[in-house]
């Protein structure tokens, strides 16, 4: 069964901490995404990568940074946690050009106090 | 720019009727199509997706989907409602621009099914 599994579930921190989420898939895609979900803003896009070392800013990539070292690993880096970046973190990955759709993780809920 | 539109926050249905949650879609040109669910606390479940080919696609757990390019709209649908159904439902397009398959979702519609 393929999959794409996030590090933690649920997580708390402190403001000003420095957060990593992490996500890691065994299907050997190329596209790997990272979305937050809020309560009527639907999912909006924060960073995807297309390749190894390769990345580019979704539609809300502030107060964050990725990294893909390995092609099956792709990180969510929170520079300094704020509570406004409390919220469900979503990865998903996908495999070419676009007809087969993502496939995502169970989800981080993040909170930060 | 490529967008989607679920008009509907939530849908109230009783168990055993038939259920619609609706979707409406802005592209150029052809649209790949997909509805994905959402448990509690759980991630995104691919439920089904219109890539070209007949308007009514057939997905998991009984639903389906109805394209249709003059009302531009990609309606979900279930002949009869299961309370198990009760969930987050999200329609999504590819957006076309750029180096990679990215999916713009629409807000979510929220399907509550009565016993």
């Amino acid at each position: 069964d393929v999959k794409v599994t996030q590090s933690s579930r649920y997580l708390v921190k402190r403001t000003g901490e420095k957060v990593f989420l992490e996500c890691v898939q065994d299907m050997d895609h190329e596209n790997m995404f990272w979305y937050r979900q809020d309560p009527g803003l639907g999912l909006r896009l924060i960073y995807f990568s297309y390749d190894v070392k390769m990345k580019e800013k979704g539609d809300i990539p502030e107060g964050y940074s990725v990294s893909r070292e390995k092609k099956e690993r792709f990180s969510l880096i929170l520079e300094s946690a704020s509570t406004n970046q409390t919220s469900m973190y979503l990865c998903a990955s996908s495999f070419g050009a676009g007809s087969t759709g993502y496939t995502f993780g169970s989800g981080t809920r993040l909170t930060v106090v | 720019a490529q967008s989607v539109a679920q008009p509907e926050d939530q849908v109230n249905v009783a168990e055993g009727n038939p259920l619609t949650v609706k979707c409406t879609y802005s592209v150029s040109g052809n649209p790949y199509l997909f509805w994905y669910v959402q448990y509690p606390n759980r991630g995104l479940q691919f439920l089904l997706k219109y890539i070209t080919g007949d308007n009514l696609v057939k997905g998991s757990y009984g639903f389906e989907a109805e394209f249709n390019k003059s009302q531009t709209s990609f309606h979900l649908k279930k002949p009869s409602a299961l309370v198990s159904d009760s969930a987050l439902y999200f329609c999504a397009v590819r957006d076309i621009g750029g180096a990679t398959n990215k999916l713009i979702f629409g807000t979510g519609t929220l399907l509550a099914v009565q016993p």
